[in-house]
């Protein structure tokens, strides 16, 4: 089954312990990105990548780190997190030049809370 | 600079009754435009996509979208509700085809009552 997978989907915890949010897609794709989610804000973009050790900083970059060492895995790590970083985030896949062209396909979020 | 905007951030009909959720957008490039659906507790998926082949657009679950550059809009429709619709849709902006820098606009969410 085609599917991009998060992990954690719920995690709680503290201000300044460093903490990576996986992804993981099984299509092959190309691009990925991490999105976080805020009520009255919509979608934001944090960070994306085109390929393999291509990553571009979105929208919303600050406090957050990306690495894409490989095709599939896209993780999303926050250094030193605080409160304001508390988010329902999704990671998200496409591919690149194929009839589906423009269809992202997200993972189903992990909720963070940064007490 | 492209952005999009839904207007309206909750909307509510009654089952049957016609379903309009609305979406502007401003690109200084012919936009790829898209509207994504959220159920609770899940990620977005796609409903339609607008890439210029044709003005109205058809997607999954009887939605449809008219692309209409001189109002700028890209409104979703669908005839007849079912509370099955009852979700946040989010309209989305890109200057190209595959989507890959995707600008949401806030969201609205559908509410469906029998």
């Amino acid at each position: 089954e085609a599917q991009v997978t998060q992990n954690p989907r719920y995690l709680i915890t503290v201000t300044g312990k460093k903490l990576t949010v996986t992804c993981s897609q099984n299509m092959n794709h190309e691009y990925m990105s991490w999105y976080r989610q805020d009520p009255g804000l919509g979608l934001r973009q944090i960070y994306y990548s085109m390929n393999v050790e291509v990553t571009d900083k979105g929208d919303v970059p600050e406090g957050y780190k990306v690495s894409r060492k490989e095709k599939r895995n896209f993780p999303l790590i926050l250094e030193s997190p605080s409160p304001n970083q508390t988010s329902l985030y999704f990671c998200a896949s496409s591919s690149l030049g194929s009839p589906k062209d423009g269809e992202l396909f997200f993972g189903e979020g992990s909720r963070l809370t940064v007490l | 600079a492209q952005s999009v905007t839904q207007l309206g951030s909750h909307v509510s009909v009654s089952e049957g009754a016609l379903v309009l959720l609305r979406c502007n957008y401003s690109s200084s490039v012919p936009p790829y435009l898209f509207w994504y659906v959220q159920y609770p507790n899940q990620g977005l998926q796609l409903l339609l996509k607008y890439t210029s082949a044709a003005t109205l657009v058809k997607g999954i679950n009887g939605f449809e979208a008219e692309f209409k550059k001189s109002e700028t809009s890209f409104h979703l429709t669908k005839p007849s509700a079912h509370m099955s619709d009852a979700a946040e849709y989010f309209c989305a902006v890109s200057f190209n085809q595959a989507g890959t820098a995707l600008i949401f606009g806030k969201g609205t969410t559908l509410s469906v009552s029998s």
